[in-house]
C-alpha cells in the first residue's frame, strides 16, 4: 500500500531563513508527488507537482526516488509563507486516488 | 467560476443524527472524492466516485454512505452519527491529468 510520511507536525522558522519541509513515500510503481497548501481560512491548493519541476513562489521540490522523498525547499522564508502543507501521491490505477501525508504547519516568524 | 461547492460550511449533530454533506461541481469533472481532515492525521479518503453511477470505498468509509446520480453532484450521507465523526470534511474533483480541485469544507461537530 502506498504510505506519505511527513516527520515534522510543526516547524518555526525565522524570516529570510532557509526552510525545508520533509516528505518520504513508499510506492511500489512510479510516483507522481505533489505539495498541496492550505493558508489560513482558504481552501487547499495545488503548490506544486513534481512532473513540472517548476518553481511556485519560491518553493521547489526534488523528487528523490533513491531515498524515496519529495522534500520541499525555500532559501528565503517570508511570513506569508505560513501555512499548512500537504504531500501528496497520487495512485497511477484508474481511481487517481490521492494520499496525502498528515501535513507540517509552517510558521514564519517575523 | 463556482468550481467545487459545498454545503453546509457549518453544523452541529447530536448523537444518532442523520445529515447529508452536499458538493456540487460545475467543471465536467469525471472524479471526484470525500476526504475528512482530522488534526494531525491528513486527509483520509472516505469514498471516491470516478464517473456518474459509480462509486467506491477510501479508507475510511464506516459510518458514511454516497451517490452519484449525475456528473456534477456527490453528496456523503451520515447516518447515526457518533462523536468520532467529528472532523472538517472536504470534497475535491479532477479529471484523469489535472490537480485537484476542493471545495471550502464543512465542519461538523457531533455532540
Amino acid at each position: 500500500a502506498q504510505r506519505v510520511t511527513q516527520p515534522e507536525k510543526l516547524l518555526s522558522v525565522f524570516k529570510g531563513a532557509p526552510v525545508e519541509l520533509k516528505c518520504n513515500y513508499s510506492y511500489s510503481g512510479s510516483p507522481e508527488l505533489f505539495w498541496y497548501v492550505q493558508y489560513s481560512r482558504q481552501r487547499l491548493q495545488l503548490l506544486l507537482r513534481h512532473i513540472s519541476r517548476e518553481s511556485i513562489k519560491g518553493f521547489t521540490a526534488d523528487l528523490n526516488k533513491g531515498e524515496t522523498s519529495f522534500h520541499l525547499k525555500k532559501p528565503f522564508a517570508q511570513e506569508e509563507d505560513s501555512a499548512m502543507y500537504y504531500c501528496a501521491l497520487r495512485d497511477s490505477g484508474s481511481a487517481r486516488q490521492l494520499t496525502f501525508g498528515s501535513g507540517t504547519q509552517l510558521t514564519v516568524l517575523p | 467560476n463556482a468550481g467545487v461547492t459545498q454545503t453546509p460550511k457549518f453544523r452541529i449533530l447530536k448523537i444518532g443524527q442523520s445529515m447529508t454533506l452536499q458538493c456540487t461541481q460545475d467543471m465536467n469533472h469525471n472524479y471526484m472524492y470525500w476526504y475528512r481532515q482530522d488534526p494531525g492525521m491528513g486527509l483520509k479518503l472516505i469514498y471516491y466516485s470516478v464517473g456518474a453511477g459509480i462509486t467506491d470505498k477510501g479508507e475510511v468509509p464506516n459510518g458514511y454512505n454516497v451517490s452519484r446520480s449525475t456528473t456534477e453532484d456527490f453528496p456523503l450521507r451520515l447516518e447515526l452519527a457518533a462523536p468520532s465523526q467529528t472532523s472538517v470534511y472536504f470534497c475535491a474533483s479532477t479529471t484523469a491529468a489535472e490537480k485537484l480541485f476542493f471545495g471550502s469544507g464543512t465542519q461538523l461537530s457531533v455532540l
